[in-house]
């Protein structure tokens, strides 16, 4: 069945480092890959998305490229804030499951100063 | 200007009692979901409804119900309430039912004594 899997945190990394959080899928169909953000607290927002092979999304200095090589959407930033610390889902939709998202496990990340 | 919003945003409640959350979006999307996130985060679809006709409906007790009195609104009823039900409740939309980006509302926090 369709499934992402996410790499394992908890990640702790240093103001201004690189991010790399890995999420890999397994899907029927041609799927379209999303991540969302969850702040200590609140509701997931959506962070970027990709429809289909080779889309780059973006936002806010996020990056993810829908591999359909490798079946990956990882998720990278080249200098990340303490306003970045929060828990990071990838998720996936394939056609005709009624928009029915799987997410991965989440990947928590702390960014300290 | 909410987006997805439901109430209450943290309810406690003791075992046996029956309880509603109730979810609203002013979007005008056709769609919407209930979802429950776990203690380690984990996130599970357990509803959807597109223009009030439940479209999914994952392995969850009977003692869920969802209820939609029109597109804009889907309340989720508990019965009965266990221990096991404790986490947090995610209401989300989406304008349709291939691969739309879902929105979030800020969760409820059930907690069940």
């Amino acid at each position: 069945g369709d499934s992402v899997t996410q790499m394992e945190g908890p990640v702790t990394l240093s103001e201004e480092a690189f991010l790399t959080i890995n999420c890999t899928y397994t899907a029927t169909g041609y799927p379209s890959l999303f991540w969302y953000v969850q702040y200590p607290g609140e509701g997931l927002q959506l962070l970027l998305k990709a429809t289909k092979a080779d889309d780059k999304g973006s936002n806010k200095g996020f990056e993810a490229t829908y591999r359909k090589e490798t079946t990956s959407f990882h998720l990278e930033k080249g200098s990340v804030q303490v306003s970045d610390s929060a828990v990071y889902f990838c998720a996936l939709s394939t056609p005709n499951t009624g928009n029915q998202f799987y997410f991965g496990t989440g990947t928590s990340l702390t960014v300290i100063p | 200007d909410t987006a997805v919003s439901q109430t209450p945003k943290y309810l406690v409640t003791q075992m046996g009692n029956d309880k509603s959350i109730k979810c609203e979006q002013n979007l005008g999307h056709d769609t919407m979901y209930w979802y429950k996130q776990d203690s380690k985060k984990f996130l599970k679809i357990m509803f959807s409804y597109n223009n009030k006709e439940l479209i999914i409906n994952e392995t969850v007790p009977n003692r869920f119900s969802p209820k939609s009195p029109d597109k804009a609104h889907l309340n989720l009823h508990i019965n009965s309430l266990e221990l096991g039900d404790s986490a947090v409740y995610f209401c989300a939309s989406s304008q349709g039912l291939t691969q739309d980006t879902q929105y979030f509302g800020p969760g409820t926090r059930l907690t069940v004594l």
